[in-house]
């Protein structure tokens, strides 16, 4: 499976500002996605992230509020604009991939932990 | 939209007890994952069932996927505190989407 790294891990932001988590894997993947969690809740997926072309966003979330990047099969960032305490969350990324010949799942990152104060 | 619901949705035990997670959707997947999440963590991919009916165990963990491939149980036999976890099913990735179910927070106490 592949390896994903995500950063930073955590972080405590004003509001009004902006973050961007970022999001490497060691191998090249044609799907990567991100998640937003509540703590000990389930994964809500935010938006597909595609590979030169615009990123696909579900249901009650914008591409101002979360615009997304994935410039290559490796690397995606997802940035978190204009925040308020609402958006105090982890957010998580996503490849889908298969281990051998068992169906594919979706890989995680470790998750950012964002606080907005 | 396939649903999945999990329960419980929280579930403290005491060291050396039995449980069982259950995952119950109204859809037909053609697999369903377990994943287990540590705080601070993302998922961790535990074992993913394809054929309906199949048994799969992983130590103390044994996964059952329904005849009908609608639904799924999770049973730790003498659960251990390190066994403590946020547990979440999901759905076969769809289009690459997993779907996944509310998840159920278990804490063993020693």
């Amino acid at each position: 499976s592949a390896v994903i790294s995500q950063k930073p891990s955590r972080d405590i932001c004003q509001r009004g500002t902006s973050l961007t988590i970022q999001c490497q894997v060691d191998s090249q993947v044609t799907m990567m996605f991100w998640y937003r969690q509540q703590p000990g809740q389930s994964l809500t997926l935010i938006a597909t992230a595609n590979q030169g072309s615009e990123a696909t966003y579900e249901s009650g979330f914008v591409i101002d509020k979360f615009p997304i990047s994935r410039p290559n099969l490796t690397f995606s960032t997802l940035t978190v604009s204009n925040m308020s305490p609402e958006d105090s969350s982890i957010y998580l990324c996503s490849v889908v991939g298969s281990q051998g010949r068992t169906p594919a799942a979706a890989f995680f990152g470790q998750g950012t932990r964002l606080t907005v104060v | 939209t396939q649903l999945l619901e999990q329960s419980p949705q929280f579930l403290s035990i005491q060291e050396g007890e039995n449980l069982t997670v259950y995952c119950n959707s109204s859809s037909v997947f053609s697999s369903l994952q377990w994943y287990r999440q540590e705080p601070g963590e993302g998922p961790v991919l535990l074992v993913t069932v394809v054929t309906g009916g199949e048994v799969k165990k992983l130590k103390r963990l044994t996964f059952q996927f329904g005849d009908a491939r609608k639904d799924s149980s999770l049973h730790i036999t003498a659960a251990q505190p390190g066994d403590t976890g946020l547990y979440l099913c999901a759905g076969v990735p769809n289009a690459g989407k997993s779907t996944f179910g509310d998840g159920t927070t278990l804490t063993v106490k020693p």
